[in-house]
């Protein structure tokens, strides 16, 4: 079945840029989407169609997708910020939804 | 606006059998296909069942399948998982979500709580 494989965990100073990878087989063939989820909340979605923001998300958080990989990048990353985030796609082979492991995003 | 409130989480034996509700409102909730996500104490988001908004086709991943069942009600704007044989390895926080063209999962609900203990 598909998988996606994100880094357990990510470390950023405040103000810098974060960068968080999701990698799976030929991922840059299908749309990614990525949820931040904040201790004790459900998830937000942040992302979709590998770059989108839905309204209401800054515009500080950005999506690429090329290849195995899709990115998520956080420019001028806030306290705010910290979160675990998601990167999720959709299997056209299975109809089934999958998601990365989640990456912990610490702002320090 | 939309609201989506899970409700039917609680402490059950394994084996046994348990039913949550996601009830939907400020949409068109015939409209949208309609997701179970869940996530295990401490860990990720595993995706569990989706439905499509009419009802007619449903898909599982391998964890659940044969032992849990999505199903709707288009007159009463309501989204089940009916969930038998229920094992530790069940227990989560269960949100159901809905999908939007992209495919993205646009807005949550809380989550309910279910507990597979002896």
């Amino acid at each position: 079945s598909y998988s996606l494989t994100q880094p357990p965990s990510v470390s950023v100073s405040p103000g810098q840029t974060a960068s968080i990878t999701c990698s799976g087989d030929k991922l840059g063939e299908q749309y990614a989407c990525w949820y931040q989820q904040k201790p004790g909340r459900s998830p937000v979605l942040v992302i979709y169609q590998d770059n989108k923001r839905p309204s209401g998300i800054p515009e500080r958080f950005s999506g690429s997708n090329s290849g195995n990989t899709a990115t998520l990048t956080i420019s001028g990353t806030q306290a705010m910020d910290e979160a675990d985030y998601y990167c999720q796609v959709w299997d056209s082979d299975t109809s089934y939804w999958v998601f990365g492991g989640g990456t912990k995003l610490t702002v320090l | 606006q939309v609201q989506l409130v899970e409700s039917g989480g609680g402490v059950v034996q394994p084996g046994r059998s348990l039913r949550l509700s996601c009830a939907a409102s400020g949409f068109t909730f015939s409209r949208y296909g309609m997701h179970w996500v869940r996530q295990a104490p401490g860990k990720g988001l595993e995706w569990v069942a989706v439905i499509w908004y009419d009802g007619s086709k449903k898909y599982y991943p391998d964890s659940v399948k044969g032992r849990f069942t999505i199903s709707r009600d288009n007159s009463n704007n309501t989204l089940y998982l009916q969930m038998n044989s229920l094992r530790a390895e069940d227990t989560a926080v269960y949100y159901c979500a809905r999908e939007q063209i992209g495919p993205k999962l646009d807005y949550w609900g809380q989550g309910t709580l279910v507990t597979v203990s002896s």
